[in-house]
């Protein structure tokens, strides 16, 4: 079954560099997701892509972020400025194109600031 | 999207059936309910959607009640893999973001 992956499983960072986490969607897949997941605290939503654009974001998703898909496999998450409050798991999801259909979920990047 | 209130934890034995229970006295019409799962250290995992009628697939069945208020998900044989938090989520745009809550913690017994 296909499946959304995620790297680098784990990244460590120091506070106010930059850090660019990487999804491969699903390959047929036409809409993006990327989530935060803080230690023990829900997963929270932080921004949609469809059509090389963003189509939703959420107030987390301030200007230090951005997201982009660089050729027809790869989307990013840039995180330009780290803050330690940045330090979660950060998952990518893709869907496909038709109405409702699930959302498929990577394993996760943990990042840690330090 | 309107709220759901789900169990913070719920225990079975292994092989039993578990029943989840969701509240979303506020759902409207348009609302599909969606669940999904997430296994320690993994992503969310899709488990099962519905609008008004009950749907099964190879993971779980969902039952949704005559108003559409209430949702139950259920595993028929919970198994040590089924340890996990479950969200129940109402979407009301299809390709929308999903809005995560705590969910209900269930912890299966061998």
């Amino acid at each position: 079954e296909p499946e959304v992956t995620q790297t680098p499983s784990h990244q460590v960072t120091q506070m106010g560099q930059e850090v660019i986490l990487r999804c491969v969607p699903i390959s047929n897949h036409l809409y993006f997701y990327w989530y935060r997941q803080i230690l023990g605290q829900k997963v929270e939503f932080l921004v949609s892509f469809y059509n090389n654009e963003i189509s939703e974001k959420s107030e987390i998703f301030d200007d230090q972020f951005s997201v982009e898909r660089p050729d027809g496999s790869n989307f990013t998450l840039k995180i330009r400025s780290t803050k330690l409050e940045d330090s979660a798991m950060y998952f990518c999801a893709s869907s496909g194109q038709y109405s409702n259909q699930p959302q498929h979920f990577g394993d996760g990047t943990r990042l840690s600031i330090l | 999207d309107a709220k759901t209130t789900q169990p913070n934890s719920m225990e079975s034995n292994e092989e039993e059936p578990v029943h989840l229970p969701c509240n979303h006295s506020t759902i409207s019409g348009t609302d599909y309910i969606h669940w999904y799962r997430q296994l320690p250290s993994q992503g969310p995992e899709y488990v099962i959607h519905g609008l008004t009628s009950n749907v099964n697939n190879r993971m779980a069945s969902l039952a949704i009640a005559e108003d559409r208020k209430s949702s139950t998900l259920i595993l028929h044989r919970a198994t040590l893999r089924d340890a996990a938090v479950y969200y129940c989520i109402l979407r009301t745009d299809s390709w929308g973001k999903l809005q995560f809550g705590a969910g209900t913690q269930v912890v299966v017994t061998p």
